[in-house]
């Protein structure tokens, strides 16, 4: 089974913080994604990553930087927390053509005060 | 731009009773559709894919979904909801060939048992 893996479960920063996501998967997928969840809101993408060094902005990327420097690694960075990130975000992976299905990873409840 | 709306934000059910979720999109092209499922405290999992083929898709759990492409929906049902379907269920969209899937905004389920 794919498995996606999301470095915390549960975070908790000050506003200001500079503060890293981590998110692993080990199924050799090309594509890995970068998601926010609020309620009623659905899925908003930040950031996608289609390749190694590649990166594409979502709907949402403003406050938001990734790095892809393997392929099995995509990392969310919030340069400068702000209450308004308080969210859950969420990392999936896809391979395309084979399957635009996404595994998604567990997620990480951030909050920030 | 495409877009995915869900019908229902809060669908309340008894056990037994029968389950349609509504899910319309916005996207002219050749489209891949996806229905998912968030049990509580748990990820995101994929419930059902439509690509090609029969318009009559079943999935995990008894559920199945109904491609009508020109009414560019894809309805959630199943026949005899359980109170362990109670969780928020997702309608995505992605185009063949392309990257990004597009959520709706979800649809709470609760069953009262």
């Amino acid at each position: 089974d794919v498995k996606v893996t999301q470095s915390s479960r549960y975070l908790v920063k000050r506003t200001g913080e500079k503060v890293f996501l981590e998110c692993v998967q080990d199924m050799d997928h090309e594509n890995m994604f970068w998601y926010r969840q609020d309620p009623g809101l659905g899925l908003r993408l930040i950031y996608f990553s289609y390749d190694v060094k590649m990166k594409e902005k979502g709907d949402i990327p403003e406050g938001y930087s990734v790095s892809r420097e393997k392929k099995e690694r995509f990392s969310l960075i919030l340069e400068s927390a702000s209450t308004n990130q308080t969210s859950m975000y969420l990392c999936a992976s896809s391979a395309p053509p084979r399957d635009y299905g996404y595994t998604f990873g567990s997620g990480t409840r951030l909050t920030v005060v | 731009a495409q877009s995915v709306s869900q019908h229902n934000h809060h669908v309340i059910l008894s056990e037994a009773a029968s389950l349609e979720l509504g899910c319309n999109y916005s996207y002219g092209g050749t489209v891949n559709l996806f229905w998912y499922v968030q049990y509580p405290g748990q990820h995101l999992q994929l419930l059902l894919k439509y690509f090609s083929g029969d318009p009559l898709v079943k999935g995990i759990k008894g559920f199945e979904a109904e491609f009508i492409k020109s009414k560019f929906s894809f309805n959630l049902r199943k026949p005899s909801v359980q109170w362990s379907d109670t969780a928020e269920y997702f309608c995505a969209v992605v185009n063949t060939g392309g990257f990004k899937t597009i959520f709706g905004a979800g649809t709470r389920l609760f069953v009262k048992a």
